[in-house]
């Protein structure tokens, strides 16, 4: 079954670096997300994308953050300047045709702690 | 404000011992609720999706029902590969946006 990879699968970083996290999505997909879940919390959304644009963000998204799609296949994302509380498991997710009731291909995750 | 509930946080059973896990929500233009499996350090793995109230759907051991408030997701005789965390999510909006529960984590001990 087709699946969505991401790199690397651990981040050290130190506060006020910028991280650039990578996600290939599966190929015929047109839809690209990025989730994040802090230890013990919630799975929460952060951006989707699609068509070379952000069509969806949340309060979360700000500034520090940015996503791009560099080519063909990559789709990532990068924090500017992290914090510790950026110290999270950043997912990528990927969809079809972004239709309602259509479901979500998660990654297995990349964790990000800042130190 | 849009929430997801689930409950027990955590269900410990038997093997062979059938048990109910319990999605409440409240979300304005619901366009889908799903259900999906995550085993620790991995990401959500999908389940079911259900659209409409009255809608059931199984799949092996595992039936997922929804009403307009909330959804069940029925384990029938589970085995110890049947324990991981159970999310539910609900969608608004066309594109992406899922909101999820914390999870309920099911361990089935042999």
């Amino acid at each position: 079954e087709p699946e969505v990879t991401q790199t690397p699968s651990h981040q050290v970083t130190q506060m006020g670096q910028e991280v650039i996290l990578r996600c290939v999505p599966i190929s015929n997909h047109l839809y690209f997300y990025w989730y994040r879940q802090i230890l013990g919390q919630k799975v929460e959304f952060l951006v989707s994308f699609y068509n070379n644009e952000i069509s969806e963000k949340s309060e979360i998204f700000d500034d520090q953050f940015s996503v791009e799609r560099p080519d063909g296949s990559n789709f990532t994302l990068k924090i500017r300047s992290t914090k510790l509380e950026d110290s999270a498991m950043y997912f990528c997710a990927s969809s079809e045709q972004g239709l309602a009731n259509e479901k979500l291909f998660f990654g297995s995750g990349t964790q990000l702690s800042v130190l | 404000e849009d929430q997801v509930t689930q409950s027990p946080e955590a269900l410990r059973l038997q093997e062979g011992e059938s048990s109910s896990l319990n999605c409440s929500y409240t979300v304005s233009g619901l366009r889908g609720l799903f259900w999906y499996r995550q085993d620790p350090g991995k990401g959500p793995e999908f389940l079911f999706t259900l659209y409409s109230a009255g809608e059931e759907k199984e799949k092996e051991r595992l039936k997922a029902t929804l009403t307009k408030k909330e959804s069940f997701l029925h384990i029938t005789a589970p085995k110890p590969e049947d324990s991981a965390t159970y999310l539910c999510a609900v969608r608004r909006g066309s594109q992406g946006n899922l909101i999820f529960g914390k999870g309920t984590k099911l361990s089935v001990k042999p």
